[in-house]
């Protein structure tokens, strides 16, 4: 059975950084591209980043480019997002993903999600 | 950007057929696919590929991508289907969510 488990939320003051983990277990880690996805309280979700299966390819979205850094351990099966500079916006659960195809195949999606990881950016 | 749109709500009653769109340009060219999320869960994917049921989805979800629309069908409404749900599309290596609809089984 495939298991994400995140950790690394907690309350932050703005201008902070924190690092989420993502545990991965139930498949083979390497070769399958990942991706972090969060959800603002009471709002939608949000596609925050991505990175294929061998980490060397990493996409963002334009809200979180130049402050946030998806990297990946294979050897550890642990998936990892850096989150600097936080801000209030930047409040939410922060889920992790698996995607099944090759990052850029538009007919991905993701699947399963981990039971995410809360993060707060607050004074 | 690209973008798609979601009505925020729906209501069906019970046994009832609903249907939830998802619209963006020429979203049809895309592929389409929805996620279920009930309060307090992690979202669950129910169709992916525009029309295709993972596995453990109930028949009752179904789905299809046309145009600049996608839908998300489920037939014989049960209470146990409400719920938040939520298209997606992949573009250009980037991905793209709609705002989500409120299914309310009334």
């Amino acid at each position: 059975e495939v298991q994400l488990l995140e950790s690394g939320g907690g309350l932050v003051q703005p201008g902070g950084s924190l690092r989420l983990s993502c545990a991965a277990s139930g498949f083979t880690f390497s070769s399958y591209a990942m991706s972090w996805v969060r959800q603002a309280p009471g709002k939608g979700l949000e596609w925050v980043s991505g990175i294929s299966g061998s980490g060397g390819s990493t996409y963002y979205a334009d809200s979180v480019k130049g402050r946030f850094t998806i990297s990946r351990d294979n050897s550890k099966n642990t998936l990892y997002l850096q989150m600097n500079s936080l801000r209030a916006e930047d409040t939410a659960l922060y889920y992790c993903a698996k995607v099944p195809l090759d990052y850029g195949d538009r007919r991905n999606f993701f699947d399963p999600w981990g039971q995410g990881t809360l993060v707060t950016v607050s004074s | 950007s690209y973008e798609v749109t979601q009505p925020p709500s729906v209501s069906v009653s019970p046994g009832q057929t609903a249907s939830i769109t998802c619209s963006g340009d020429k979203l049809g060219d895309k592929y389409a696919c929805w996620y279920q999320q009930k309060p307090g869960q992690s979202p669950v994917l129910v169709i992916y590929e525009d029309n295709k049921r993972p596995s453990g989805i109930s028949e009752r979800f179904s789905g299809s991508n046309s145009g600049n629309t996608a839908t998300l069908t489920i037939s014989g409404t049960q209470a146990m289907d409400e719920a938040d749900y939520y298209c997606q599309a992949w573009d250009s290596s980037t991905v793209v969510f709609g705002g989500g609809t409120k299914l309310s089984v009334l």
